[in-house]
């Protein structure tokens, strides 16, 4: 079993919808990224949240990490092409590092 | 910002033959160093964790006499995949963790290893 679970694990879309990844956890962390992966390349940082109930904007991006620290979300505003990859969250509990199961997205022009 | 490079990008090898992978870490100190699997379109899979210094600490279910980690600086760690076979092809990336922002990992851009 994954400590961290992503869903949902494919999404593929049209151009300019919107989309939310959700990942979820009973365990708490002292803080968690967001990575996001093109196919041959290794993750790329997107964002680190370490305070509950936070909320972090990155252009058409939206983080948000759980009042209780367990989970997090991930929305994206008018989808374009170039947000086609696979996003991983991943998540810190002070002693090790773990990384959600991840979600493939493909969006369609 | 911080820089994580890994050598060689791709390669094919003969079954039986051992592959070394070089991470390093360019522009800092690394504390820790990970390597990790990763199949098609799956998460990344945690095979051991490495300090400078030390001996890794493998996960459960990797074998530490094939997967052999050597961190010999803190910006070098090499993993080494002894009498590769066709099943160990995959992609593997090393993270590093920089001292001065222990929380956040930064990754390489991984190796394709292909064995025949």
């Amino acid at each position: 079993t994954q400590l961290l679970e992503q869903s949902p694990q494919f999404l593929s879309i049209q151009e300019g919808e919107n989309l939310t990844v959700y990942c979820n956890s009973s365990s708490v962390f002292s803080s968690l990224q967001w990575y996001r992966q093109e196919p041959g390349e290794g993750p790329v940082l997107l964002v680190t949240v370490v305070t509950g109930g936070e909320v972090k904007k990155l252009k058409r991006l939206t983080f948000q990490f759980g009042d209780a620290r367990k989970d997090s979300s991930l929305h994206i505003t008018a989808a374009q092409p170039g947000d086609t990859g696979l996003y991983l969250c991943a998540g810190d509990t002070g002693n090790q590092f773990y990384f959600g199961t991840g979600t493939s997205l493909t969006v369609i022009p | 910002g911080a820089v994580v490079s890994q050598h060689p990008s791709r390669v094919i090898c003969k079954s039986g033959t051992s592959v070394k992978i070089e991470c390093r870490s360019l522009d800092f100190q690394a504390t820790t160093m990970f390597w990790y699997r990763q199949f098609p379109k799956q998460s990344l899979m945690l095979m051991a964790t490495s300090n400078e210094g030390s001996k890794a600490t493998y996960e459960q279910g990797v074998e530490k006499d094939k997967f052999l980690i050597n961190h010999a600086s803190l910006t070098l760690s090499t993993l080494t995949v002894t009498s590769a076979h066709p099943e160990d092809s995959s992609f593997y990336i090393c993270s590093a963790n920089s001292r001065a922002v222990t929380d956040t990992q930064y990754f390489g851009p991984g190796t394709r290893l292909t064995v025949l």
